[in-house]
């Protein structure tokens, strides 16, 4: 089942406007990476996370990897409108079989 | 270097037939992942091929199965389709299996009437 909690599950800001969003879990990961998706397409990949405490950024999107290894979060910053999409957090699960496990994904909508 | 495709990309399939879905990965990834994508339950992991070989596998039934060719391309069967089989597939490929940046294609659309 989803081991992963994304959150929030929707957001509505304005162009410009930082945003925040989260996955945790109870279990611990040994890789974290964040994708976007727009209609219509497959999952493009933002950012990759391999150890605890690592902060990476490309371009206006900065995540980390959480020191417990059982979180990680994405920031945007001034936001545009080209930011709309589905944004999935994705993890490899320590000792599990799965390739990657999901989060249910935060869907962003920016008001120009 | 060309991304990831999936043909076809869209599929409108009846209940007990079965239906094959082609990945060709990106040149020079020899891993190939496959992904359920539905509205209820999101991105589900079906199962990863390597050199030819199954390495890992989601909670799926036997009725998913899949294969990998020695050019690294994947096929992807469903037999028996059920209504709840209607979803997006989603291949992803990645250098190796140990290499979890993996990049996906548009998806295949299956819809089961």
């Amino acid at each position: 089942g989803q081991q992963l909690n994304q959150s929030p599950q929707s957001m509505f800001i304005q162009e410009g406007e930082d945003v925040s969003m989260n996955c945790t879990s109870s279990s611990i990961f040994n890789t974290w990476l964040w994708y976007k998706q727009d209609p219509g397409e497959g999952p493009v990949l933002l950012i990759a996370l391999y150890k605890a405490g690592e902060l990476t950024s490309n371009g206006r999107l900065t995540a980390q990897f959480g020191i417990t290894r059982k979180d990680s979060f994405l920031n945007i910053s001034a936001s545009i409108p080209s930011d709309v999409g589905i944004y999935f957090c994705a993890g490899q699960l320590s000792g599990s079989n799965y390739k990657l496990t999901f989060g249910k994904g935060t869907l962003l909508t920016v008001n120009p | 270097k060309a991304g990831v495709t999936q043909t076809p990309r869209y599929l409108i399939k009846t209940r007990g037939q079965q239906v094959t879905l082609s990945c060709s990965p990106i040149s020079g990834h020899r891993s190939v992942s496959w992904y359920q994508q539905t509205p209820g339950q999101g991105l589900q992991f079906l199962f990863e091929y390597f050199s030819e070989t199954q390495r890992n596998k989601g909670n799926f039934p036997g009725r998913f199965s899949g294969r990998q060719f020695s050019n690294s391309r994947s096929e992807m069967n469903v037999s028996t389709l059920e209504l709840g089989d209607s979803a997006l597939y989603l291949c992803a490929s990645s250098v190796t299996s140990a290499t979890y940046e993996q990049y996906f294609g548009p998806g295949t659309r299956l819809t089961v009437t």
